[in-house]
């Protein structure tokens, strides 16, 4: 009973380097999303996708890039790691939205240092 | 803009007693809150929702209230126990697929 699997656990990059998160789920889900959580402040949403080929940006988008080739994985790409996203990433996936009124399913995160 | 609030960091309770975080919200857009539960280095976990058109929603010890008027809900546990020691978030949204957060409220439950 995986749920939504995100690796790394942690992560430590220099200034400019790129990296790639992954995040895959076994629920059959249709949306999935990418959040950030700096410390103090609750999450913020990068990117979410409402299905294989669909992508949209969220309230924190610059920086990272995202594609969804399959129902299962949703990638997040930092081309140029800046020390202004040093955060814990998660991953979030859900059956529906708006009047399905599903709630999201989080993995355990991805702690993310740039230096 | 911080259009869901948590203004309390931290609350600590006695076993047994009951429990009440609050939230308050800007955008009158909202029409769906979550409350979420988060442990250490784990993902935030759902707890309870509830719709618009609701004014209460209950599920066992928990039960959250929802004051359009004010722009406030509130998670109830009653009675609090060690295990809800926990983060707790507050969410809402206008569609599931933008969802804004509070900056969370450490829950301490004393045994």
């Amino acid at each position: 009973n995986a749920g939504v699997t995100q690796t790394p656990k942690f992560r430590i990059l220099k200034i400019g380097q790129s990296m790639t998160l992954q995040c895959t789920q076994d629920m059959n889900h249709n949306y999935m999303y990418w959040y950030r959580q700096d410390p103090g402040m609750g999450l913020k949403l990068i990117y979410y996708s409402v299905g294989a080929g669909i992508t949209d940006k969220g309230e924190v988008p610059n920086g990272y890039n995202v594609s969804r080739s399959t129902t299962e994985d949703f990638p997040l790409r930092l081309e140029l790691a800046a020390p202004s996203q040093t955060s814990v990433y998660f991953c979030a996936s859900s059956y529906g939205s708006g009047a399905s009124n599903q709630p999201q399913h989080f993995g355990d995160g991805t702690r993310l240092s740039i230096l | 803009d911080q259009q869901v609030k948590q203004n309390s960091p931290s609350l600590s309770v006695q076993e047994g007693r009951i429990s009440i975080l609050n939230c308050d919200y800007t955008n009158s857009m909202f029409d769906y809150f979550l409350w979420y539960k988060k442990y250490p280095a784990e993902g935030p976990t759902f707890l309870i929702s509830i719709s618009s058109i609701k004014d209460k929603n209950e599920d066992g010890r928990f039960t959250v209230f929802l004051n359009k008027s004010a722009k406030h809900l509130s998670l109830h546990i009653v009675p609090s126990q060690p295990g809800d020691s926990a983060v707790y978030f507050c969410a809402a949204s206008v569609w599931n697929n933008d969802m804004r957060f509070g900056a969370g409220t450490r829950l301490t439950v004393k045994p």
